[in-house]
């Protein structure tokens, strides 16, 4: 079966500009978490969705927001884009939520650069 | 609040020798605890998870790792290391909480480096 897929894999924006990111999860997936890696603050937990709901949020300014649609698919949005935005930004897909109890699928990750 | 700390940014061992990658974990409490492998320009794959019951759990591609709860620790080994084991490794934990787990808290990240 089709793995998780963030589109696009690359992009190059502006300091101040908004960016949206994709992310469709695995079929029959209803959970998906979003997570920024840099390689100064490595790996953090944006946020997680279910059922169109926001589930979880980490710790990041109200730039950062993200949806979840009917089909389970996901975007994320980041507003008033900052140089140290320029991150590897993952998706995750999950059966359900719960890391303990079913497996976090990760996608490819959309390189973000902002200069 | 949870804490992942993975001692050694990097890590190299010759091919077919062991491999240990640590791993210490702050929780206040039971954790889930995962090991994750990042190859370069990919996501995360889950290589193994302990979350109840046996202490020394098998993951993928001959990994182990032994949750230690007197030593908070959950240390990843491989007998005999591979050049294809040649990647990044993070340890990561995770709480349930209310409804739901919380998200993954990862430590850094460790590189392995395979010399022939």
């Amino acid at each position: 079966k089709a793995g998780v897929t963030q589109t696009p894999r690359y992009l190059i924006k502006t300091r101040g500009q908004q960016v949206t990111l994709s992310c469709s999860p695995i079929s029959g997936h209803r959970s998906v978490s979003w997570y920024q890696q840099t390689p100064g603050q490595g790996l953090q937990f944006l946020f997680e969705y279910f059922s169109e709901t926001q589930r979880n949020k980490g710790n990041f300014p109200g730039r950062f927001s993200g949806r979840q649609f009917s089909n389970s698919r996901s975007e994320m949005n980041v507003s008033t884009l900052e140089l140290g935005d320029s991150a590897l930004y993952l998706c995750a897909s999950q059966l359900w939520p719960g890391t303990a109890n079913t497996e976090a699928f990760f996608g490819q990750g959309t390189r973000l650069t902002v200069v | 609040a949870q804490s992942v700390t993975q001692l050694g940014s990097h890590v190299s061992v010759s091919e077919g020798a062991l491999v240990l990658l640590r791993c210490n974990y702050s929780s206040s409490v039971p954790p889930y605890l995962f090991w994750y492998v990042q190859y370069p320009n990919q996501g995360l794959q889950l290589l193994l998870k302990y979350t109840t019951g046996a202490t020394l759990v098998k993951g993928i591609n001959g990994f182990e790792a032994e949750f230690k709860k007197s030593e908070t620790s959950f240390h990843l080994t491989k007998p005999s290391a591979h050049m294809s084991d040649a990647a990044e490794y993070f340890c990561a934990v995770s709480m349930y909480s209310g409804g739901g787990a919380d998200g993954l808290t990862f430590g850094k990240g460790t590189h392995l480096i395979i010399q022939p």
